[in-house]
């Protein structure tokens, strides 16, 4: 089976435009998770979903960013407009649910605002 | 609230070297799992082993094995014999409250020298 597929894999933008990440997790698992690396802050997680419906944004770092799960197999993450302080890698995470925890991650988008 | 410490930072090892990775946790809660995730170059997180907390049998994978003790808080990673490819970045994560949704400590890069 696929893993969990990110797109794009690297992105160059300039300051104040849109960047749009792209994510489409294991089939049939519940839940969707968005994470952000950086060096400062480690691992973050900035929200999740469970069957297709946001659970908890709080990690959201503010309102320039938003998320969306329109479906099952489908999910985006929206930084707009970008700044520097955005640049990071972004990664999706999908897990069967229950008490399992077991995220299956992404390869990650490595963004780059200029 | 949850939260991991990964005190080490980075790791520097010759080949064939044994080395444990330290991870100290957080958590209010008696119900919880811990996870070991690896990170190698390539960049996407790979899970390696989950525990849950009525469970401290220490558990061995080969090379790998895991010692978690309730009374100190740890769960700690060690590799036998190192080889090359173990060089990654190693992250623990607690899991609990409810949600189950891990925390990450902020990881420990581990350098194998050939």
């Amino acid at each position: 089976d696929a893993g969990v597929i990110q797109s794009p894999r690297h992105e160059v933008t300039e300051m104040g435009q849109e960047v749009t990440l792209r994510c489409k997790p294991i089939s049939g698992h519940d839940y969707l998770f968005w994470y952000r690396q950086t060096m400062m802050r480690g691992l973050e997680l900035l929200i999740y979903f469970n069957n297709n419906v946001p659970i908890d944004d709080s990690g959201m770092p503010e309102d320039r960013f938003s998320a969306k799960m329109p479906n099952a197999s489908f999910s985006t993450l929206k930084i707009q407009p970008s700044e520097p302080r955005d640049s990071a890698v972004y990664f999706c995470a999908s897990s069967p649910g229950g008490r399992t925890g077991e995220l299956f991650f992404g390869e990650g988008s490595r963004l780059t605002v200029l | 609230a949850q939260k991991v410490t990964q005190a080490q930072t980075e790791i520097s090892v010759v080949e064939k070297e044994d080395v444990t990775l330290d991870c100290v946790y957080e958590t209010r809660d008696t119900t919880y799992y811990l996870f070991w995730y690896k990170q190698p170059p390539s960049g996407e997180l790979v899970f390696l082993i989950r525990r849950n907390s009525f469970d401290e049998q220490n558990e061995i994978s080969g090379r790998y094995s895991w010692n978690f003790q309730k009374s100190t808080s740890s769960f700690n990673f060690t590799i036998t014999a190192s080889q090359v490819v173990d060089s990654a970045v190693y992250f623990c994560a607690v899991a609990s409250g409810g949600s189950y949704i891990p925390t990450f400590g902020r990881g420990t890069s581990l350098i194998v020298h050939p």
